[in-house]
């Protein structure tokens, strides 16, 4: 019964690759999020899904692409990988885009490109 | 352009005494602060937040404390206890165009001396 679940948890590809993380979250919530943490610990918001719609979309190359089957799924393909797009992806939700709400995160996909 | 930053990237506390870790930001369109646990290869999860609008809010052992003429919040944690031990994320929300965005300082790993 996990909250915010994300596939795979560890992902080791080469660079040029394509490849997809998958978040799904069972708590009803309108609001998706894809989160960076790079090696400096920095946690960056990516991307912000509401009822399926895109809200934000901070300066990310368009290599990324969020994809929101429905409101429950926000998936995160990533084309072309490159050296840099090493990282921990966290997925999180939360009940509405508005002020305070906490956002739940799920347990992160560690990226690691060679 | 880091508009929350924890300076301290540690901090060792002795059980049963109190663990204040602290936060500053830049941003006065911030209208809600939050803080954040991490364990290892787990999510961020919420802790307490507090609205701008206030200067102090307590749920157990947990209390933040904002002073917004110095653009800073801290985290109170008392007693600490062994559990406590992890990576503590200050995050401040904003409007963007509208819908709620987080942004997170680089957190202060927390280490409870039994």
């Amino acid at each position: 019964d996990t909250a915010v679940s994300q596939t795979p948890k560890y992902l080791v590809t080469q660079m040029g690759n394509d490849k997809s993380i998958k978040c799904e979250q069972n708590l009803g919530h309108d609001t998706m999020y894809w989160y960076k943490q790079d090696s400096k610990k920095f946690l960056k918001i990516m991307f912000s899904y509401n009822n399926k719609e895109l809200i934000i979309n901070e300066t990310v190359p368009n290599r990324f692409s969020p994809k929101s089957p429905d409101k429950a799924h926000l998936n995160l393909h990533i084309n072309s990988l490159e050296l840099g797009d090493s990282a921990v992806y966290f997925c999180a939700s939360s009940p509405t885009s508005g002020s305070g709400h906490e956002q739940f995160f799920g347990p992160g996909t560690r990226l690691t490109v060679l | 352009d880091q508009q929350v930053k924890q300076n301290s990237p540690s901090l060792s506390v002795q059980e049963g005494r109190i663990s204040i870790l602290n936060c500053d930001y830049t941003n006065s369109m911030f209208d809600y602060f939050l803080w954040y646990k991490k364990y290892p290869a787990e999510g961020p999860t919420f802790l307490i937040s507090i609205s701008s609008i206030k200067d102090k809010n307590e749920d157990g052992r947990f209390t933040v404390f904002l002073n917004k003429s110095a653009k800073h919040l801290s985290l109170h944690i008392v007693p600490s206890q062994p559990g406590d031990s992890a990576v503590y994320f200050c995050a401040a929300s904003a409007r963007d165009f509208g819908n709620e965005k987080l942004t997170f300082g680089t957190g202060t790993r927390l280490t409870i001396i039994p």
